[in-house]
């Protein structure tokens, strides 16, 4: 069985400044990742995903995202913030056996201050 | 209509009332999934459909009843929930079943038991 651990339920932080929002998760076999995001009153939308090969991965807007083996991580990061930014960031992994199942981390909420 | 919308977004029922819950997707996958977002929890995942066949129940009570007519519809009939129901319920889709596949999902239905 697969789990995901979201440390921070909340991350506030000032308008340009940097952000990393973390991830770690536990399975006894190979895992896909996932981030999706939530905007308010919306549902979720992928934000970017790590199947194979590099193990950074980055969106189109500007977030990025390392998977660390070793430490069974896959931190998300931007150098600099926007207001827009605001949104609920989820944290994601599905087995790379045969399960199609999304096991979902309980969510970081980051909060863009000006 | 693009992508996958959901009707209706706000719902407040009695425990004695039956409801239903509808889901639509405008993106021709052939995956459905149904979720229940509580404050403060990981995504639950409540049903699957796979070319309209249901392929997963995890355990969720008899209270709750999905529909799916055809691939781009899906259903949540409801009747004699609880208050501890009240949640945000969400519908994704995605174009295959597989571990690999992004999920795409709607708004959300905010449900209030009273």
């Amino acid at each position: 069985a697969q789990s995901v651990t979201q440390l921070d339920s909340q991350v506030p932080v000032f308008e340009e400044a940097p952000v990393e929002l973390r991830c770690n998760y536990s399975s006894s076999v190979s895992v896909y990742l996932f981030w999706y995001v939530q905007y308010p009153n919306q549902g979720l939308q992928l934000l970017l995903k790590y199947l194979s090969g590099s193990t950074l991965v980055e969106s189109i807007n500007g977030f990025e995202a390392e998977f660390n083996k070793s430490q069974t991580s896959f931190h998300l990061r931007k150098p600099s913030v926007h207001i827009s930014d605001t949104a609920e960031y989820f944290c994601a992994v599905s087995a790379m056996d045969s399960s199609y199942k999304l096991i979902f981390g309980s969510g970081t909420r980051l909060l863009v201050r000006p | 209509e693009t992508g996958v919308t959901q009707t209706p977004r706000h719902l407040v029922m009695g425990m004695t009332n039956k409801k239903s819950l509808k889901c639509e997707q405008h993106l021709g996958h052939n995956a459905m999934y149904w979720y229940k977002q509580s404050a403060k929890k990981p995504l639950e995942l409540m049903f699957v459909y796979s070319l309209e066949e249901r392929v997963e129940n995890n355990s969720v009570p008899s209270r709750f009843s999905p529909e799916c007519p055809n691939s781009s519809h899906l259903f949540l009939h409801l009747h004699t929930l609880q208050p501890e129901d009240s949640a945000l319920y969400l519908c994704a889709s995605s174009q295959a079943l597989g571990r690999q596949e992004t999920q795409y999902f709607g708004p959300g239905t905010r449900l209030l038991v009273l």
